[in-house]
């Protein structure tokens, strides 16, 4: 069975703060894939990034950055110098590798980040 | 590519009518899946489609839940007999057979009272 655990229920920052979302997983697969998603209000999820298991960089793009440490089974989501358009809720996903074609997503409960002027 | 859109947006119905939702994936997307929100949760998986053939159900899809893709575009969920439990945001999505991410849709909020 997988499990998504995303601890924190609401967070929330002042503009231009730092925040960390935090994501930690479970799973018997031995390759995987992890997933952060965007919910804003209007309620569609969009996509931000996928991570192999197999590949523990770290990875930048612009203000946001994630941090996956197989160890720990952690995935966790950085944003620099927080906005108010971040306002959302945050979504961690996991996929098994292969297994069937389905594909299907398990997610964690999401993080509202709310993000003041 | 207009993305994955979901018709109506808004439903609401009374307890133990029937409601059917509608998904047109990415014209290109072979792959669909309808998911359920419930406030405060994530979304949970529901059924898989690979072109027109339903591959895989979820136990949350119980008996007066059916989806369809007759010609493997467009997806169709049906609810019948509506319960209070059954009120949440129903979710599509699609991807192409080769690639990892799902795009969703903006999702069909339905309220049953």
């Amino acid at each position: 069975a997988q499990k998504v655990t995303q601890a924190q229920t609401e967070i929330s920052v002042v503009e231009k703060e730092d925040v960390t979302l935090d994501c930690v997983y479970e799973t018997r697969d031995t390759t995987y894939y992890l997933f952060w998603y965007k919910q804003p209000p209007s309620g569609e999820l969009v996509f931000l990034i996928r991570r192999n298991s197999f590949d523990e960089q770290n990875e930048i793009s612009g203000r946001y950055s994630w941090n996956f440490q197989k160890s720990t089974s952690s995935f966790n989501f950085t944003i620099t110098a927080s906005q108010v358009v971040d306002s959302a809720v945050y979504f961690c996903a996991l996929r098994p590798h292969s297994g069937g074609s389905n594909y299907k997503l398990t997610f964690g409960k999401g993080t509202l980040l709310t993000v003041n002027p | 590519d207009t993305g994955v859109s979901q018709d109506p947006r808004h439903k609401i119905t009374k307890r133990g009518q029937n409601v059917t939702f509608r998904c047109d994936p990415i014209s290109e997307h072979n792959r669909l899946y309808w998911y359920r929100q419930t406030l405060g949760q994530g979304p949970e998986f529901l059924t898989y489609f690979q072109n027109e053939a339903q591959l895989e159900k979820s136990r949350l899809l119980s008996d007066r839940f059916s989806a369809e893709r007759p010609k493997g575009s467009f997806s169709t969920l049906e609810i019948q007999r509506t319960e209070q439990g059954d009120s949440a945001m129903y979710l599509c999505a699609s991807r192409e057979g080769n690639s990892y991410e799902q795009y969703f849709g903006p999702g069909t909020r339905l309220t049953v009272t």
